[in-house]
Parts: structure tokens; C-alpha cells; sequence
């Protein structure tokens, strides 16, 4: 397994623009997260699925926000009028279950988001 | 409510060097904390993590934190600093169903 991938890498768009990312869990991993980091800050917490049932979201997910995990694999992320402030680095991880103790989140390497 | 509080934004060390990353945390109940570290255009990566057994955990690359409740402290130590241990590291506490909060991190800086 390679590990949680994500696309793309690289974003650039318009003021305005529709934009979706996708995530690629690792297979056996029913728990998926999102997160964004801007420069200099750490990752703060967008959204969370365990199989499909979108089951958290942050006060950060504006109505222009959007996440699916329709089979409970991959996840979709979509941005609709995208603004300036929306230019991120967006990571999504990957989980086991809870079992007798957390388990470490698993991370992509992000989808870079630059609006113009 | 969970939080994570790194005391330096930034530290130097020269390579053979001890290094020190300081963390704070706060939580209502007992925490699993971690250390993350992130290296410059890659993923983050799990150094450690602590969850209620030994207070002194052991991760990668010879990095090690000590829980310590009175003090509510995770700090990151290595007792020699290598050029590859050059990136940005998180100290991060899981809250509510497991999702993680990072401070804002600490960069660490090695010289020759």
C-alpha cells in the first residue's frame, strides 16, 4: 500500500471558480479527515468521515464547502466561488477505528491551493 | 476544550547538538498527545505519540518526549541534532472522536 494520496498537487484558479480535490485513503482505513494549513500555522480541522457518514465539520466549513465519501473509499473536497482567503495547503489522513487507543492519523502530502 | 501551546516558533541548534521543542497542553480529560514533524514539500509524519502507558515515549530517529501531568508538558528532546532533522514539528493533543489539533509549530534550524 502506498499510503494516503491525494489530487492533485497543485491548484491554481480564479476568483470565483468551482474547484474539487480528491483523496485516496489507505485501503483499510475507514476514518478520513481533512484539514487545511496556510503558511506558517498549523493544520486546522475541516472534516471527518468513519466509512461513509460525514460525521464532524468545523465552523471553518463555510456553505461553500463541501465533502463526500459516497462508498466510504475516497473522498471528495469541493470549494464552489472560490476567494483569495481559500489559498491553502489541503492535507487529508487516514485512520483505523478507535480501538483501546487512538490511532495516529495518516497524511497525504496535500493539494496546494492558490486563488488568484 | 483541547489545545496545544508551542512556546518557540523558532529554534537553532548546531548538528551534535541536544534539541528541545517545547509543548504545553491543555485538556479536559486524560490526552493522547503526538509529535508530528514536517519536512519541507512532503507529508507529515508521526514521530511519536503518547497514550497513557509509559511516560517517556521513544519515536523516530532517535527523538523521545516526556509526558509529564504536573507540568501539562510533552516536550520533544534528541540528545544529538542531525542536518536531516532540519523541518517544522508539531506538538498536537486528539480531541473528541480522534481528530487531532496542532499548534502552530516550532522550526528547527540545524547548523553545520
Amino acid at each position: 500500500d502506498t499510503g494516503v494520496s491525494q489530487d492533485p498537487r497543485h491548484k491554481i484558479t480564479k476568483r470565483g471558480q468551482n474547484v474539487t480535490f480528491r483523496c485516496d485513503p489507505i485501503s483499510e482505513h475507514n476514518r478520513l479527515y481533512w484539514y487545511r494549513q496556510t503558511l506558517g500555522q498549523g493544520p486546522e480541522f475541516l472534516t471527518y468521515f468513519q466509512n461513509e457518514a460525514q460525521l464532524e465539520k468545523s465552523r471553518l466549513l463555510s456553505d461553500r464547502f463541501s465533502a463526500e465519501r459516497p462508498k466510504g473509499s475516497f473522498s471528495t473536497l469541493e470549494i464552489q466561488r472560490t476567494e483569495q482567503g481559500d489559498s491553502a495547503m489541503y492535507l487529508c489522513a487516514s485512520s483505523h477505528d478507535r480501538v483501546e487507543s487512538v490511532s495516529p492519523l495518516h497524511f497525504g502530502n496535500g493539494t496546494r491551493l492558490t486563488v488568484t | 476544550a483541547q489545545s496545544v501551546t508551542q512556546l518557540d516558533s523558532h529554534v537553532s541548534v548546531s548538528e551534535g547538538t541536544p534539541v528541545l521543542l517545547r509543548c504545553n497542553y491543555s485538556s479536559s480529560y486524560s490526552p493522547s498527545l503526538f509529535w508530528y514533524v514536517q519536512h519541507p514539500n512532503k507529508g507529515l509524519q508521526l514521530l511519536l505519540k503518547y497514550t497513557s502507558a509509559a511516560t517517556l515515549v521513544k519515536g523516530i530517529n532517535g527523538f523521545e518526549a516526556e509526558f509529564k501531568k504536573s507540568e501539562t508538558s510533552f516536550h520533544l528532546t534528541k540528545p544529538s541534532a542531525h542536518m536531516s532533522d532540519a523541518a517544522e514539528y508539531f506538538c498536537v493533543v486528539s480531541g473528541p472522536t480522534d481528530k487531532l489539533i496542532f499548534g502552530t509549530g516550532t522550526r528547527l534550524q540545524v547548523f553545520p
